[in-house]
């Protein structure tokens, strides 16, 4: 099976920096995306990692370690805009190529 | 460009009713879909997908079903709707092949009282 972890909730302040982490545990991994979702709408699309490493995109970037089925997002800067949870999702070839996503991290940013 | 759209954005419903949810992709063809529920608080749940027309698959055992009647229409459909069924209603659809993203509808929001 699959199971994904990520923190229930966190807090910030306006400007700072914040990392959302996301464990892992997979048979078949193949790519791992971040979204966000603003409360009572639909998630969008932030991020993808397939290879280990960096990838920026902006103020957000995404880090992945496969060997370590762990995965951060990264968001710098951080405006009131950003409040929202933060979705870690992994797809898995032994499930139809179908995204398993975690629970989700409720990020409040405060001024 | 590729627009996603469900319908209706919110119901109420008693216990018991029948439910039929729409999901509608414009803009691509052959399109990978996706139901999705997000109970208040938790993560996303897939519930059904569909690779082509009349093609479903089934994630979880429960009184919903799905049907795709047309190559970019999903339909999620109950006989007799539960007050576990209350949650938030996510369509979503992707490219086939090795295409990477999901693309998420703007949802529907139903309660089942």
């Amino acid at each position: 099976g699959q199971n994904i972890d990520q923190p229930t909730e966190m807090t910030a302040t306006e400007g700072a920096i914040v990392q959302i982490n996301c464990t892992y545990q997979t048979s078949g991994f193949n790519g791992l995306f971040w979204y966000q979702q603003h409360a009572g709408e639909a998630p969008t699309f932030l991020s993808y990692n397939v290879l280990d490493g960096l990838e920026e995109k902006g103020r957000f970037s995404s880090f992945l370690s496969r060997s370590k089925g762990y995965s951060y997002l990264l968001l710098k800067e951080l405006q009131m805009k950003d409040s929202a949870s933060y979705l870690c999702a992994v797809r898995d070839v032994n499930y139809g190529q179908n995204f398993v996503f975690g629970p989700g991290t409720r990020l409040s940013v405060l001024p | 460009s590729q627009t996603i759209h469900q319908w209706p954005a919110t119901l109420v419903q008693p216990v018991g009713s029948p439910l039929s949810l729409e999901c509608t992709v414009e803009g691509t063809s052959n399109p990978n879909l996706y139901w999705y529920r997000q109970a208040a608080g938790r993560g996303l749940q897939l519930l059904f997908y569909s690779v082509g027309i009349g093609q479903i698959s089934s994630e979880v055992p429960q009184n919903l079903s799905a049907s795709r009647p047309q190559d970019r229409q999903f339909i999620l459909s109950s006989k007799k709707l539960l007050l576990s069924d209350s949650g938030f209603y996510l369509c979503a659809w992707r490219r086939g092949g090795n295409y990477n993203e999901q693309f998420f509808g703007p949802g529907t929001r139903l309660t089942v009282l």
